[in-house]
């Protein structure tokens, strides 16, 4: 079955250190992995996304993910983390059907993982 | 401002009595999305758009409707509601149907079915 799995609930670091949010995903074919951001009582905030090319994605307020095939990760890090980072972080994967007919993709999204940068 | 809005954002209702949440879109995107949010299971697709006139099931399309007579428009109805359709719903667009763009997500309506 085709999945993503976000295996943190929460996440935390002090302001200042690196920070990780794990990502895995098992599709069929090619994946086009994406991150996206939701702060409190708003909508989902595209970050950053993987279609081809470099394995080191960059995206919107500094973050950065790591596509990884031989181990289906892409895991989203932050070099120096922000209090104002913290939200819920959600990754996401396309899954294609009728390709035949150049049909139809969808996002299947993770559980999210919620990240909280402690001053 | 490039936007996707929803209405209502909030919304309390009973059993049993139909209800629509509206979605527009000003981005002349092709392809529209449904989502509902729940603790613990993230956002699960309820149902989709290509483009006009063309709508397919998501994951959890049980209980709910679409339609899409025209491109910015993408409304979600439900005939009957039930407690269990209580959950927070998130319209959202993209430029194209091929997968490789970012979807643009509205607001959210918070559902609530008593």
């Amino acid at each position: 079955a085709q999945s993503v799995a976000q295996p943190e609930d929460q996440v935390n670091v002090a302001e200042g250190n690196p920070l990780t949010v794990k990502c895995t995903y098992s599709v069929s074919g090619n994946p086009y992995l994406f991150w996206y951001v939701q702060y409190p009582n708003r909508g989902l905030q595209f970050l950053l996304k993987y279609i081809t090319g470099d394995n080191l994605v960059k995206g919107s307020y500094g973050f950065e993910a790591e596509f990884n095939k031989s181990q289906t990760s892409f895991h989203l890090k932050k070099p120096s983390a922000l209090v104002s980072d913290s939200a819920l972080y959600f990754c996401a994967v396309r899954v294609s059907q009728n390709a035949f007919s150049g049909g139809y993709n969808k996002l299947i999204f993770g559980a999210g993982t919620r990240l909280a940068v402690h001053p | 401002e490039a936007q996707v809005t929803q209405n209502p954002r909030y919304l309390i209702t009973v059993t049993g009595k139909k209800l629509t949440v509206t979605c527009s879109q000003n981005m002349n995107h092709e392809y529209m999305s449904w989502y509902r949010q729940d603790p613990g299971l993230g956002l699960r697709q309820i149902y989709y758009s290509m483009n006009v006139e063309v709508t397919d099931k998501g994951d959890v399309p049980e209980g709910y409707k679409v339609s899409r007579k025209e491109k910015r428009n993408f409304p979600l109805i439900l005939e009957s509601p039930s407690p269990n359709q209580t959950s927070l719903y998130f319209c959202a667009s993209s430029l194209r149907s091929t997968g490789t763009n970012e979807q643009y997500f509205g607001p959210g309506t918070r559902l609530t079915v008593t």
